[in-house]
């Protein structure tokens, strides 16, 4: 597509319940980053894929968080047993290369009450 | 400890008054540092990468340069529509499969027509 696409934009959940975040990136961008955006903080990383493996989960805050990417293309970021500290906006980006500027999508707002 | 720091938090220029926004870093090895504009609602936008000392890169009323400790990103003659966050991030020369980049809280940008 033009531009990475995330769904749903918008996501209220219990706290406690599961949740499944979905990112499409450009096609053929063959490294897929997810990051998170808290109010008055910077983003933090949470993982990289290149291709369909995640060479660096370094951040990934806890055994809670967990992401796939299939077919070199959709990834999608699942939150088990969600917290009010997940609250946050979830930012997916892709680009064609390492060391290459990323394409955003325009996130997911999570918030867990 | 890696981090970056933008300064101002928050600049308010009249259209046409040129400035400069400010990005100092501490990594151990520098191997990228990116600008990006955020809008409210909206993933950031790239807008520069640069590698190395005395680079400079040029997008319309924006230029970026970087020296050993910290970028500039200067705005020549902002209009209203330059309004927005300005992210500064910088990827590490870390070893592995780390890709993750350390993101500055950004400074915000409003131009007064």
């Amino acid at each position: 597509g033009a531009g990475v696409s995330q769904s749903p934009s918008n996501k209220v959940t219990e706290k406690g319940k599961d949740v499944e975040l979905r990112c499409d990136p450009i096609s053929g961008h063959t490294a897929l980053y997810w990051y998170r955006q808290s109010l008055g903080q910077g983003l933090e990383f949470l993982i990289y894929f290149q291709g369909n493996s995640a060479p660096d989960k370094s951040g990934l805050p806890s055994d809670r968080f967990s992401a796939e990417r299939t077919g070199g293309s959709v990834s999608t970021l699942t939150i088990q047993r969600t917290q009010q500290e997940d609250s946050a906006v979830y930012l997916c980006a892709s680009s064609p290369r390492d060391l290459y500027g990323y394409t955003f999508g325009s996130g997911t707002r999570l918030t867990v009450v | 400890e890696d981090q970056v720091t933008q300064s101002p938090e928050a600049l308010r220029l009249q259209e046409g008054e040129s400035s400069s926004l400010n990005c100092s870093y501490t990594v151990s090895g520098l191997r990228g540092l990116f600008w990006y504009r955020q809008d409210p609602g909206k993933g950031p936008e790239f807008l520069f990468t640069l590698y190395s000392a005395g680079e400079e890169k040029e997008k319309e009323r924006l230029k970026a340069t970087l020296t050993k400790k910290e970028s500039f990103l200067h705005i020549t003659a902002p209009k209203p529509e330059d309004s927005a966050t300005y992210l500064c991030a910088v990827q590490a020369l870390w070893a592995g499969n780390n890709r993750k980049l350390i993101w500055g809280l950004g400074t915000s940008l409003a131009v007064n027509p």
